[in-house]
């Protein structure tokens, strides 16, 4: 099956830096990609997705780069502040319509 | 909002009950899920359903069972609870249809913490 994974299990950065998480996704016929955060004790809760006719797309302080290339997904947080410690998955769409393949996340430290 | 919760929070089952844990959205997605998530695995898809009493299997359906008698209820049973199955249960939900994006994310309930002994 399809498999989504992250390069760094852990990631730790200065309140007010720049956070990059990374992905990559093996199935080249997905078609959406979203990126979770899960914070401690809750589920999972959308930041931000993507389509694969898109290469980029901000929101609030987020922005996700799809890199259909080479396979690969990243979530850039700016001035990131102590309450974006969380786990963040990113998550792909097959053409299996609405099914969802996960990523084991990626745990954020930010250090005030 | 949407919301989804779950039934509850932690819950603790002894081998071989019968487990029953429920899940209610209120924003009449058609569609429904279950995953377990378990540390260094990830979400991994065990149910979904497209429409009432529809059902289809995921990644891991071996030793749980579904029911979705009404459009915003989702019920995950675990026939005869096994300790492999001490996990955090997650349900889910999202509009219907083929169309990416647009709100067809994922919606997801805080989680049932169970665990089998």
């Amino acid at each position: 099956g399809e498999s989504v994974g992250l390069h760094l299990p852990t990631l730790s950065v200065q309140e007010g830096d720049n956070s990059i998480i990374n992905c990559a996704y093996s199935n080249s016929a997905s078609d959406y990609f979203i990126w979770y955060k899960q914070e401690s004790g809750k589920g999972p809760q959308f930041i931000i997705d993507i389509r694969s006719n898109m290469d980029k797309r901000q929101g609030q302080r987020v922005t996700v780069l799809l890199n259909k290339t080479v396979k690969h997904l990243s979530l850039q947080i700016a001035a990131t502040q102590p309450g974006d410690s969380a786990v963040y998955f990113c998550a792909e769409r097959t053409y299996n319509f609405n099914k969802f393949y996960f990523g084991s996340g990626t745990k954020l430290n930010v250090k005030p | 909002d949407v919301k989804v919760t779950q039934s509850s929070r932690y819950l603790v089952k002894r081998t071989g009950e019968k487990v029953f844990l429920e899940c209610v959205q209120d924003m009449d997605h058609e569609n429904m899920f279950w995953y377990r998530q378990d540390p260094g695995l990830g979400l991994r898809l065990i149910y979904f359903s497209y429409d009432v009493k529809m059902k289809e299997k995921g990644d891991i359906p071996e030793g749980y069972s579904v029911s979705r008698e009404k459009k915003e209820r989702f019920s995950l049973i675990l026939e005869s609870a096994s300790t492999n199955q001490t996990s955090m249960y997650l349900c889910a939900s999202s509009f219907g249809g083929w169309l990416a994006g647009d709100g067809r994310e994922q919606f997801f309930g805080p989680g049932t913490r169970l665990t089998v002994l």
